[in-house]
């Protein structure tokens, strides 16, 4: 069965320190990977994508790991910041004769305190 | 800035009425979609389109329909609106070079209650 699966389900940290959010997938055949942040009351954005042949990407203070073989995904984020607050969904693409399918996780409630 | 527009952030609907939910994209995009958002599941997808008057089921189609009579608006149709179809919806927007499932750019959602 085709699932992703976030880990910690919500997370509080103190603003200015890192923090590392995972996704475990068994989705398969794999396209690419994707972190979407999503702010309370709002759509999600992309923050990164990686296809099978890369193992991380930066974007500002987030970088995202790939590890294909174990199909497991992390977010880092670095000094982190008020406005850091938000769910992180991870989103995981398969290959499928009759078009690409998506298969979403049910994200990671961060909230960041002063 | 690109935009994907929903003509309401909240509504309120009664049972048995039918609901248009509206999302209009200004970048020109061929592929649109409508997904569900409900709290402890990912987000699923209700409907896609990839050209005006095309349209595919997604995962959980059933009682929604969709139109797409022109290329930047894509409409959600609940035909006879039912309590379970409370939920946060979410519209998105993707270029054609990439025709497939990927949503590119989201809208800011619109929550439905049914009561």
């Amino acid at each position: 069965k085709n699932q992703v699966e976030q880990s910690p389900q919500s997370l509080i940290i103190l603003e200015g320190k890192n923090c590392t959010l995972q996704c475990n997938y068994t989705v398969s055949p794999f396209s690419n990977l994707r972190w979407y942040k999503q702010d309370t009351g709002r759509g999600p954005v992309s923050l990164t994508i990686m296809t099978f042949s890369e193992n991380t990407k930066s974007n500002g203070r987030y970088t995202a790991t790939l590890d294909a073989d174990t199909k497991q995904s992390s977010l880092h984020i670095t000094a982190s910041q008020l406005s850091d607050s938000a769910s992180y969904i991870c989103v995981v693409e398969r290959l499928t004769g009759g078009g690409n399918k998506l298969t979403f996780g049910t994200g990671t409630q961060l909230k960041v305190e002063l | 800035d690109v935009k994907v527009t929903q003509s309401s952030r909240y509504l309120v609907k009664r049972t048995g009425e039918k609901v248009f939910l509206e999302c209009v994209q200004d970048m020109d995009h061929e592929n649109m979609f409508w997904y569900r958002q409900d709290p402890g599941l990912g987000l699923r997808l209700i409907y896609f389109s990839y050209d005006v008057k095309m349209k595919e089921k997604g995962d959980i189609p059933e009682g929604y329909s969709v139109s797409r009579e022109k290329k930047e608006r894509f409409s959600l149709i609940l035909e006879s609106a039912s309590t379970n179809q409370t939920s946060m919806y979410l519209c998105a927007s993707s270029s054609a070079s990439r025709r497939d499932r990927q949503p590119q750019h989201f809208g800011d959602g619109t929550r439905l209650s049914i009561l």
